[in-house]
């Protein structure tokens, strides 16, 4: 597709259980990076890919939450165990590896609720 | 990376111009000022960047004065579907590097009838 696809839009799910939220970066894009939006606040950085390299794994805030990144294309961030404080909404973006002039492209985000 | 500071809150009238400016003190020499547009549900969405003067694209401007420590986003005659969140980043343009922008509240604009 044209743009950033994530799903599902919306999750609801019961406290301790584990979800998946799938993020399809634009086509050609190296660079893919998970963020996080709790209400009313900025975007929390948590995760980074580039191509091959190692991603950056610096903004995951516990053990939590991982993520994958198959084949350098669609990536699936995996959260254990949700708890309340995991509600927000995640939001995934994808980039070419230099930009210039036009930044880097969001999905619509996966709206989380833990209840 | 440079922080920035910009005003919570706008309020405005259609049909207005409307400037928001964005304090970047420490911005460096190699980063770009980057501004980004975000509706109710949705991922922000990348609106215009410059580096110094001014840019203009179709749907804003951008001013930079020459010290850079400061830039305006300039909206001419703003519609109700201009209400949203603008984020003003600072940064290089490489990849590896817009992990490390800091997306503060933004500026959240409010454009009645």
């Amino acid at each position: 597709g044209a743009g950033v696809s994530q799903s599902p839009s919306n999750k609801v799910t019961e406290k301790g259980k584990d979800v998946e939220l799938r993020c399809d970066p634009i086509s050609g894009h190296t660079a893919l990076y998970w963020y996080r939006q709790s209400l009313g606040q900025g975007l929390e950085f948590l995760i980074y890919f580039q191509g091959n390299s190692a991603p950056d794994k610096s903004g995951l805030p516990s053990d939590r939450f991982s993520a994958e990144r198959t084949g350098g294309s669609v990536s699936t961030l995996t959260i254990q165990r949700t708890q309340q404080e995991d509600s927000a909404v995640y939001l995934c973006a994808s980039s070419l590896e230099q930009e210039s002039n036009y930044g880097y492209t969001f999905g619509s985000g996966t709206r989380l609720t833990v209840v | 990376l440079a922080k920035t500071a910009q005003p919570i809150s706008m309020d405005s009238y259609e049909g207005q111009e409307v400037n928001i400016t964005c304090s970047h003190n420490n911005i460096a020499t190699n980063d770009y000022i980057t501004w980004y547009q975000q509706f109710p549900s949705q991922g922000p969405r990348f609106i215009i960047q410059g580096y110094k003067t001014k840019v203009t694209n179709e749907v804003a401007s951008l001013f930079i004065p020459a010290d850079r420590k400061s830039s305006t986003l300039s909206l001419p005659r703003v519609s109700l579907s201009d209400t949203a969140v603008y984020y003003c980043l600072v940064g290089d343009n490489n990849a590896g590097n817009n992990r490390k922008l800091i997306w503060g509240l933004g500026t959240s604009l409010a454009v009645n009838p």
